[in-house]
C-alpha cells in the first residue's frame, strides 16, 4: 500500500541552525502539506501546496519557513534559523486530486521530530 | 476563533466493550470531517470520514456520526481491542482548493485486559 514516508525521524540541531525536513508523498497525490504538532498538543496546519505554489499558510508560517518540490517525488520543509519554540513533530501529510467520495482525505506520513537546542 | 474541540481527554475501556469518542466542532462552515487514530510516535491514520450532508457513516467496526445541530460528531468502535489504544483527533474542513485540515485536542483511548 502506498504510504507517505519522511526523513529524517529524528533532528536535533542548535538554535539558529538552518534545518531541511524532507517528504516522499503518495506518487499519485498532487495536494501536499506540512504539519506540525508540539509535544502533548493538538496537530496544526502551516502550509499547503499545489501547482508548484503555496495555496495556503498559517500564522505559524512565517518567513523563517520555506517550502519547495525540488523534484518530481521530494517535497522540503526549510526552517532558516530555527527557534527553541520550533521544537516539535512535523508531519507530511498528501492528498489525490478530488474526485469523489474521500477524495479529501489527507494521508500522512510517519513524521521527523525536531529538537532544537 | 472557529476551533475543533474534545470533550474527554482520556476515555479507559475494557477489552470487547464499545468506545464512543465524542467531538464538538464551532465551524459551521465545515462539510467534511474527518476521524484519525495516532499511535504513539506515529503520525495519525485515517480511520473513516464523513460528509455535512450526511449523518451516520459506518466502516469496519468504527461508525462516525454527524448531528449539525449541536455541531457534534462521534467515533464508535465496536468490540475495542487492545490495539484501538490510541490517541483519537476529529478533524474539519472547509471543502475547497487546499482544504486544509483543523484538528481537536485529541482524546487517549486506553484498552484494558
Amino acid at each position: 500500500e502506498p504510504e507517505v514516508t519522511q526523513t529524517p525521524s529524528h533532528q536535533v540541531t542548535q538554535m539558529g541552525q538552518e534545518v531541511i525536513l524532507r517528504c516522499v508523498p503518495i506518487s499519485n497525490h498532487l495536494y501536499f502539506y506540512w504539519y506540525r504538532q508540539i509535544l502533548g498538543q493538538k496537530v496544526e496546519f502551516l502550509v499547503s501546496f499545489y501547482n508548484n505554489e503555496i495555496s495556503e499558510k498559517s500564522e505559524i508560517f512565517d518567513d523563517q519557513f520555506s517550502v519547495e518540490r525540488p523534484d518530481g517525488s521530494n517535497f522540503t520543509l526549510k526552517i532558516r534559523s530555527t527557534k527553541l519554540e520550533d521544537s516539535a513533530m512535523y508531519f507530511c501529510a498528501s492528498k489525490i486530486l478530488r474526485d469523489g467520495w474521500g477524495q479529501e482525505t489527507q494521508y500522512f506520513g510517519p513524521g521527523t521530530r525536531l529538537l532544537v537546542l | 476563533g472557529e476551533s475543533v474541540g474534545l470533550h474527554l481527554p482520556t476515555l479507559s475501556v475494557q477489552e470487547g466493550d464499545n468506545s464512543i469518542i465524542n467531538c464538538a466542532y464551532s465551524n459551521s462552515a465545515s462539510d467534511y470531517f474527518i476521524w484519525y487514530k495516532q499511535e504513539s510516535g506515529k503520525g495519525p491514520q485515517f480511520i473513516i470520514d464523513i460528509r455535512s450532508n450526511m449523518d451516520k457513516r459506518q466502516g469496519q467496526r468504527v461508525t462516525v456520526l454527524l448531528n449539525k445541530t449541536v455541531k457534534h460528531l462521534s467515533l464508535q468502535i465496536a468490540a475495542t481491542q487492545p490495539g484501538d489504544s490510541a490517541v483519537y483527533f476529529c478533524a474539519e474542513i472547509m471543502t475547497g482548493t487546499a482544504s486544509k485540515l483543523t484538528f481537536g485536542t485529541g482524546t487517549r483511548l486506553q484498552v484494558t485486559l
